[in-house]
């Protein structure tokens, strides 16, 4: 069964350090996410992307966050200075046609800030 | 005020009991999901349902739009059902998904 995977499965960085989030949605869905939980907490939205652009995105994705889709498979969330406070699990998901369509999610990227 | 909100936070039951847990929302919904978050981290869909009922196996999902209410059951429960079950809602013309704080499942066998 197709599934979505995310690489790596955790990353330490230091604080201030640009860090590069890998996804790779499965192969016919056109609209991705990405989501956080930050420890103890609820999963949060963070940003969705449609047709090669962002189609929404929550306050917390600020000018530190990005997200390409540099090929046709891949799909990145990058943080350009990380803090302490980015320490999260972030999950990739993606559907096939958007709303009303079960979300695939990937297995996370615990990423932790010192 | 959180616009998912699921009772209780934490169940324990015995192996073999009949689970319920609850959701409740404030929003207009155009689907309404249900998940599985498994002690690792990963997080599995289950159920995604607009009106009625769904049945999988040993799990039943309802809704009740009037009401803006979910429910999970689990039938038969088993210890490999232990892990964080968690609603979460979409709205017409957003896909985003809006997720409440999970309940926190533990069978004991």
């Amino acid at each position: 069964e197709p599934e979505v995977t995310q690489t790596p499965s955790h990353q330490v960085t230091q604080m201030g350090q640009e860090v590069i989030l890998r996804c790779v949605p499965i192969s016919n869905h056109l609209y991705f996410y990405w989501y956080r939980q930050i420890l103890g907490q609820k999963v949060e939205f963070l940003v969705s992307f449609y047709n090669n652009e962002i189609s929404e995105k929550s306050e917390i994705f600020d000018d530190q966050f990005s997200v390409e889709r540099p090929d046709g498979s891949n799909f990145t969330l990058k943080i350009r200075s990380t803090k302490l406070e980015d320490s999260a699990m972030y999950f990739c998901a993606s559907t096939r046609q958007g709303s009303q369509e079960t979300q695939y999610f990937g297995p996370g990227t615990r990423l932790l800030v010192l | 005020k959180n616009e998912v909100e699921q009772s209780p936070q934490n169940l324990t039951a015995q192996e073999g009991e009949f689970i319920t847990i609850n959701c409740s929302y404030s929003v207009g919904i155009s689907a309404l999901h249900w998940l599985q978050q498994h002690p690792g981290g990963g997080i599995v869909s289950l159920f995604m349902l607009s009106s009625g009922k769904k049945k999988h196996g040993r799990l039943i999902a309802t809704i009740n739009i009037q009401e803006k209410h979910s429910s999970l059951h689990i039938t038969a429960s088993h210890p490999r059902d232990s892990a964080v079950y968690i609603c979460a809602v979409t709205r017409f013309g957003n896909e985003k998904l809006t997720f409440g704080t999970g309940t926190r499942l533990t069978i004991i066998p």
